[in-house]
């Protein structure tokens, strides 16, 4: 079983500075497709889950361009360039596995406002 | 717009089972995989299953096998989700979501609580 394992977990940043969330993956997450179903999620306080990034760094649609993903295989990190009030949540990554069929997700990363 | 609409919260017993559904609108409800995703009261997020609208494939996490059943009605566009056996620790917010490559698309949620 792929377990991903996020650092920090818990983020105190100041306005305007940047903040970064790493994820690392017990194993590789290439798909037998070539492609890698790495994304990042973030859970506003009292919100369900939102999409942010797919496909390690493919911003989803309406997503601020201030969001950035990149890594490659087993490494990933999820970069906030300014932190804004509204960014303060919990931000997810997670992972589809082929064979056998499952989805993943790392413990959740809190990002707050110092 | 896309949008996933679930049902209200739910209070069972230890013992009994729930069932909570997921409308879809907005997109091709069979293209594409729909996830049942569920959150413990200030914990992460678990995944529990999934059913292909399209083709009603289900795939299952190992720890609900025999507990949860995933089904879809492709007439009304709902996917529907049944826990059996439930105890306290199945007290959580349970999600649907949509899968384009990614859970792009959640609903709203559902609180389960699970209390004698």
């Amino acid at each position: 079983e792929i377990v991903l394992t996020q650092t920090p977990l818990s983020s105190p940043v100041t306005l305007g500075q940047p903040a970064s969330i790493s994820c690392r993956s017990s194993q590789s997450l290439v798909h037998s497709d070539g492609n890698t179903y790495l994304s990042w999620l973030q859970q506003r306080p009292g919100q369900p889950p939102r999409l942010l990034i797919y496909k390690i760094s493919n911003r989803f649609s309406g997503v601020p361009d201030r969001f950035s993903g990149s890594g490659a295989g087993t490494d990933f990190t999820l970069k906030i360039s300014r932190v804004e009030a509204e960014d303060v949540g919990i931000y997810y990554c997670m992972q589809a596995t082929q064979f056998p069929p499952t989805w993943t997700f790392g413990q959740g990363t809190r990002v707050e406002i110092k | 717009q896309v949008q996933l609409v679930q049902s209200g919260a739910e209070v069972k017993k230890p013992g009994a089972s729930v069932r909570l559904s997921c409308k879809a609108s907005g997109y091709t409800f069979t293209s594409y995989y729909l996830h049942w995703v569920r959150q413990a009261p200030g914990q992460g997020l678990e995944w529990m299953g999934m059913i292909h609208p399209g083709r009603g494939t289900t795939a299952y996490a190992q720890r609900f096998q025999g507990r949860i059943t995933v089904t879809r009605v492709t007439s009304t566009s709902t996917v529907y989700m049944d826990l059996s056996n439930l105890t306290s620790d199945d007290t959580a917010i349970y999600y649907c979501a949509k899968d384009q490559s990614a859970f792009d698309i959640w609903g709203q949620g559902a609180m389960v609580t699970v209390s004698s």
